[in-house]
């Protein structure tokens, strides 16, 4: 596709129920990053893959997070027992790796937690 | 880790004169420096970056000066419009760690 594309949009949950999230990145970047947008502040960094492994995971909050990218393309981020405080914005990015750390966004899912 | 400080928070210009944002970082290894635009329930879009090779580098209206020695990059917005209106976020990461680090945002006001 033209650019990083993220489903759903919009989620409203459950306390304590499971939820997944999908990023579809753009075609060809091998690049994959997962980021958590809360209101009136700035991206806050999640995980890194670099093809189907994950390069990078310090910023997952704790082990309720988890996230696969299992061919190396499409992602899916998964909450388990999801609480108030995951409310936000979960942000996708992909990039080139090649050309440096140039990231593009998709428009994000916002997750609300009920 | 990297620690990325942004200020100000708010800034409200009228239109057609300048805007600055300044943002410091705390990892002297950090090398690549970008900007992006975020408009109200948008994505984030990048609108200029600067590595750590340059001082400064502009594209038409925007540009970004880099000082490596005292660890701070600023935006740069000349003859502002209303549409410029949105928060801007600075950002840093260095090849090793390739992952960014935000700051925290200004909301930049521009008042016809």
């Amino acid at each position: 596709g033209a650019g990083v594309s993220q489903t759903p949009s919009n989620k409203v949950t459950e306390k304590g129920k499971y939820v997944e999230l999908r990023c579809d990145p753009i075609s060809g970047h091998t690049a994959l990053y997962w980021y958590r947008q809360s209101l009136g502040q700035g991206p806050e960094f999640l995980i890194y893959f670099q093809g189907t492994g994950a390069a990078d995971d310090s910023g997952l909050p704790n082990d309720r997070f988890f996230a696969v990218r299992p061919e190396g393309s499409v992602s899916t981020l998964k909450i388990q027992r999801t609480e108030r405080g995951d409310s936000a914005v979960y942000l996708c990015a992909s990039s080139l790796s090649n050309s440096g750390n140039t990231m593009y966004f998709g428009e994000g899912s916002w997750l609300t937690v009920v | 880790g990297e620690n990325v400080e942004q200020h100000p928070s708010t800034l409200s210009v009228q239109e057609g004169d300048s805007a600055v944002i300044k943002c410091t970082y705390s990892d002297s290894a950090s090398n690549y420096f970008p900007w992006y635009k975020q408009e109200l329930g948008k994505r984030p879009q990048l609108i200029i970056d600067i590595r750590s090779n340059v001082g400064e580098k502009k594209d038409q209206r925007i540009a970004v000066t880099l000082n490596k020695t005292a660890k701070h990059f600023s935006l740069h917005i000349t003859e502002t419009q209303p549409e410029d209106s949105a928060v801007y976020f600075c950002a840093a990461s260095h090849q090793g760690a390739q992952k960014l680090v935000f700051g925290q945002g200004t909301r930049l006001t521009i008042n016809p």
